[in-house]
């Protein structure tokens, strides 16, 4: 069966570069979140999008900014990257709805990752 | 989003139950109980959820208190291929928050 596919999966950036980081949902989904894990660390969540529209918002710092397209493959774009950048970033597809209107809770399928390194 | 608190570490020998355990003591009633794993740096897997009731699938079962101020995820069977950090979220919403999980170790 088809997976979450993000590109590319390993990415080295100097500081003060940019990075822009790819996910290609299960087909059919239309919901994607985007987590970052920290090395010995939780994932944290960044950011998520239903239907091309923001859905919801956790620790994304103002220098990453995302979006999903018309094919709902998504983008993750971080500027001005920091050493502390340097993570695992994770990308999750569901079939959406809204689950605080009351449909049901669709389970997240992640990708296997990119790792950002930055030097 | 209520938190919860799970022991850091867990072992359990292969084939037998795993019980993982979580506090959730703020929990609000429109509050679901997820469970995920992480298998070394792989992407969570999510194994389960419920709101009040048991639930049961092909990979566990989550019991829930019926305060549901806690709740277990048992791996009936646990196998090597089982050890991960497992994961108990607490949340309204699609969107998952994770916390401090649990690192369960199955040993041979």
């Amino acid at each position: 069966a088809a997976g979450v596919i993000q590109s590319p999966r390993h990415l080295i950036k100097e500081k003060r570069e940019t990075a822009t980081l790819k996910c290609y949902p299960i087909p059919r989904h239309d919901t994607v979140y985007w987590y970052q894990q920290g090395p010995g660390q939780d994932p944290q969540f960044l950011i998520s999008f239903y239907e091309k529209m923001q859905s919801d918002k956790g620790s994304i710092p103002d220098r990453f900014s995302a979006q999903q397209f018309s094919d709902y493959h998504s983008e993750l774009n971080m500027s001005s990257l920091e050493l502390g950048d340097s993570a695992l970033y994770f990308c999750a597809s569901s079939l959406g709805g809204s689950f605080l209107a009351g449909s049901s809770y669709n389970e997240q399928f992640f990708g296997p990752g990119t790792r950002l390194t930055v030097l | 989003d209520a938190k919860t608190t799970q022991p850091p570490s867990m072992d359990c020998a292969e084939g037998r139950a795993a019980n993982l355990p979580c506090n959730h003591s703020t929990i609000s009633g429109n509050e679901y109980v997820y469970w995920y794993r992480q298998i070394h740096s792989q992407g969570p897997q999510y194994i389960i959820h419920g709101l009040k009731n048991n639930e049961t699938n092909e990979m566990a079962s989550l019991i829930i208190t019926e305060d549901r101020k806690s709740s277990t995820l048992i791996l009936p069977h646990a196998t090597l291929r089982d050890t991960a950090v497992y994961y108990c979220i607490v949340r309204v919403g699609n969107d998952m928050r994770f916390g401090a999980g649990t690192r369960l170790t199955v040993k041979p």
